[in-house]
């Protein structure tokens, strides 16, 4: 399958502070990419969806001027949590949309995940 | 409400035992994943189904797409603890996964 990286694995940062987390596509171009944020043993939440060259769609309830998307490039996607603070601590997980074989469907690869912990 | 059911939430079983994991909606889906998911880290891709009773087959989990495309199986054969881990179900409706709730399988040896 297609492989996503993330960038750090870990942070922990002050309240306060910004923290950006990196999304990479390696070995394919991904003009959609998503961010997720996952809470301890529950589902994935899905917070946004990045497009290349244009402005993330935001799902409802998610602060936009909080978690700032940019998806500058094919192969890029960038969330920077401003402002942090302790209730932003979460598992916050990317994943890229690649087209099926057959281009009937997409299926979404997923990277290792960024723990960002808050102090 | 979900709007993809999953159950069960928990399910803790000896080694050797089958068990089956189900999602259920009333949306219809173009396609069905499956991911398996380890603490820590991100969710791997088991399976894609996209045809109206499709089976397909990876070693010993068998995941069936209903007729309707509206809901979905994953059953295991003779769980083994390295099948332990957290398994989800994300139906595709348009460009977006939605995921059901997740099941926490831990197969004790």
């Amino acid at each position: 399958g297609a492989v996503v990286s993330q960038h750090p694995s870990w942070v922990i940062c002050k309240s306060g502070t910004s923290v950006k987390i990196e999304c990479r596509s390696l070995d394919f171009q991904a003009t959609t990419m998503f961010w997720y944020r996952q809470f301890p043993k529950q589902s994935l939440m899905l917070m946004a969806t990045s497009n290349e060259g244009s402005k993330a769609t935001y799902e409802q309830g998610v602060e936009k001027d909080k978690f700032l998307i940019n998806h500058a490039s094919l192969t890029l996607s960038t969330l920077t949590v401003t402002s942090a603070h302790p209730e932003d601590s979460s598992f916050y997980i990317c994943s890229a949309r690649v087209r099926g074989l057959d281009s009937s469907y997409n299926e979404q690869f997923f990277g290792p995940g960024t723990r960002l912990t808050v102090l | 409400t979900q709007l993809l059911e999953q159950s069960p939430q928990f399910l803790s079983i000896q080694e050797g035992e089958n068990l089956t994991v189900y999602c259920n909606s009333s949306s219809v889906f173009s396609s069905l994943q499956w991911y398996r998911q380890e603490p820590g880290e991100g969710p791997v891709l088991l399976v894609t189904v996209v045809t109206g009773g499709e089976v397909k087959k990876l070693k010993r989990l068998t995941f069936q797409f209903g007729d309707a495309r509206k809901d979905s199986s994953l059953h295991i054969t003779a769980a083994q603890p390295g099948d332990t881990g957290l398994y989800l179900c994300a139906g595709a409706l348009g460009n977006k996964l939605v995921f059901g709730a997740g099941t926490i399988l831990r197969v004790k040896s």
